[in-house]
């Protein structure tokens, strides 16, 4: 079955580091892609989406790109800041409208 | 604009009690969704409902029932609550289809613990 598999955190970082989150998936078709971000206390916002191979999703300095051949979507961020910190979702939608998520990456960034 | 708003935010319930989480909507959206967040798992869908009258099961459907009472309000009941029940409970809403699904927005969330 479709699944996403994203790196285990918690990912602690320096502000203005440079940030990496890896997210691989397994999927029949062509699903889309989705980064979701939680901050504390709150549900889930949309952070950036890609509906096909080689898009790039972008918002608010982050970006990912839709890797159909190595089946990866990492999201990644020049500069990171204090307010960056929170829960990250990856998450595809095959065919239908199921979302599936990963088990989510905490960033904890430290001044 | 409130979007997706849930209630209450925290419950604290004994084995086999009851409760309903209600959620509701207005941005005149067809879909709507209940998920559950545990730790180290991500979301996991529960119910889910294409449009009024309309719903259907998820993921992890036991020891859950769902009401879709009109186009803005989709409740979720324990009829007999469980302690494995103990979870993070949010709604979410789409435009569009389940065939041509749209962007999901999620509501706050609500804490429930089974003593």
């Amino acid at each position: 079955g479709n699944s996403v598999t994203q790196m285990e955190g918690p990912v602690t970082l320096s502000e203005e580091a440079f940030l990496t989150i890896n997210c691989t998936y397994t999927a029949t078709g062509y699903p889309s892609l989705f980064w979701y971000v939680q901050y504390p206390g709150e549900g889930l916002q949309l952070l950036l989406k890609a509906t096909k191979a080689d898009d790039k999703g972008s918002n608010k300095g982050f970006e990912a790109t839709y890797r159909k051949e190595t089946t990866s979507f990492h999201l990644e961020k020049g500069s990171v800041q204090v307010s960056d910190s929170a829960v990250y979702f990856c998450a595809l939608r095959d065919s239908s409208y199921k979302l599936i998520f990963g088990s989510g990456t905490r960033l904890l960034v430290r001044p | 604009n409130a979007g997706v708003t849930q209630t209450p935010k925290f419950q604290v319930l004994k084995t086999g009690q009851s409760m309903t989480l209600q959620c509701a909507q207005d941005m005149n959206h067809n879909s709507m969704y209940w998920y559950r967040q545990d730790p180290g798992m991500g979301l996991r869908l529960i119910y889910y409902s294409a449009s009024e009258g309309t719903t259907d099961k998820g993921e992890v459907p036991n020891g859950y029932n769902v009401s879709r009472l009109n186009k803005r309000e989709f409740s979720l009941r324990l009829e007999s609550a469980a302690p494995s029940q103990t979870s993070v409970y949010f709604c979410a809403s789409s435009t569009g289809t389940s065939e041509f699904p749209g962007e999901q927005y999620f509501g706050p969330g609500t804490r429930l613990t089974v003593t």
